[in-house]
């Protein structure tokens, strides 16, 4: 099993939808989540970090359960602009330092 | 303005001649980490640095080395490559890698660079 897992889409959405993607996790003990945005060929971009009682900007929401291990993030009103893969990130405390590991990514496209 | 910048961008070489990736970054980051990235398996670890003379193995580190004589700087060596070491490759950097300190742990990228290898 992975260690972080999302479903790969891609998600082909209208403008104007809401859409939502999670991501699950192994290990319980991971500490801090993050969401990143990766365009076509571009290198990825923080999205949002991801708090334990969930946070929002913009049309950005992102949720943690940590008892059922996972994160979602939900976009509200997407744009085309938002056409692009989105990286859950976890961060856990391995081996004496803090490792990030990344999801392979959810596509999303918005379509007119 | 606050970056990681790699060279070279786009690179075709042949299997068993030696390349470096350069990466540097301008923000005083102690932190730094190499990535290769591939369709269906994200983002994976070759070698990270926890600060300068400081470096250590990531997830697949075969195949490559990595230094880190002073802070700005964290190349990435193939001593010779081989096919399956064509990819996407990412530096990033962090202030540090912090347990629970915000911030601490958000990676800035650079740009890429992508790497044949015949």
């Amino acid at each position: 099993r992975k260690e972080v897992e999302q479903d790969p889409g891609p998600f082909n959405v209208p403008e104007g939808a809401t859409v939502a993607f999670n991501c699950t996790y192994s290990n319980s003990a991971s500490q801090s989540f993050f969401w990143y945005r990766q365009d076509c060929r571009k290198e990825p971009k923080l999205l949002m970090s991801v708090y334990s009682s969930g946070n929002e900007d913009g049309r950005f929401t992102a949720q943690l359960n940590r008892a059922s291990q996972y994160i979602s993030l939900l976009i509200r009103d997407s744009k085309l602009s938002d056409s692009a893969t989105y990286l859950c990130v976890v961060n856990t405390f391995s081996g004496g330092y803090n490792k990030l590991i990344f999801g392979a990514g959810t596509r999303l496209a918005v379509h007119p | 303005e606050a970056q990681v910048t790699q060279n070279p961008r786009y690179l075709i070489t042949v299997t068993g001649k030696k390349l470096t990736v350069t990466c540097s970054q301008n923000m005083n980051h102690e932190y730094m980490s190499w990535y290769r990235q591939d369709p269906g398996l994200g983002l994976r670890q070759i070698y990270y640095s926890m600060n300068v003379e400081v470096t250590d193995k990531g997830d697949v580190p075969e195949g490559y080395k990595v230094s880190r004589k002073e802070k700005r700087n964290f190349p990435l060596i193939l001593e010779s490559p081989s096919p399956n070491q064509t990819s996407l490759y990412f530096c990033a950097s962090s202030p540090r890698n912090g347990r629970s300190i915000p911030g601490a742990n958000v990676l800035t990228f650079g740009a890429g660079s992508r790497l044949t290898v015949l």
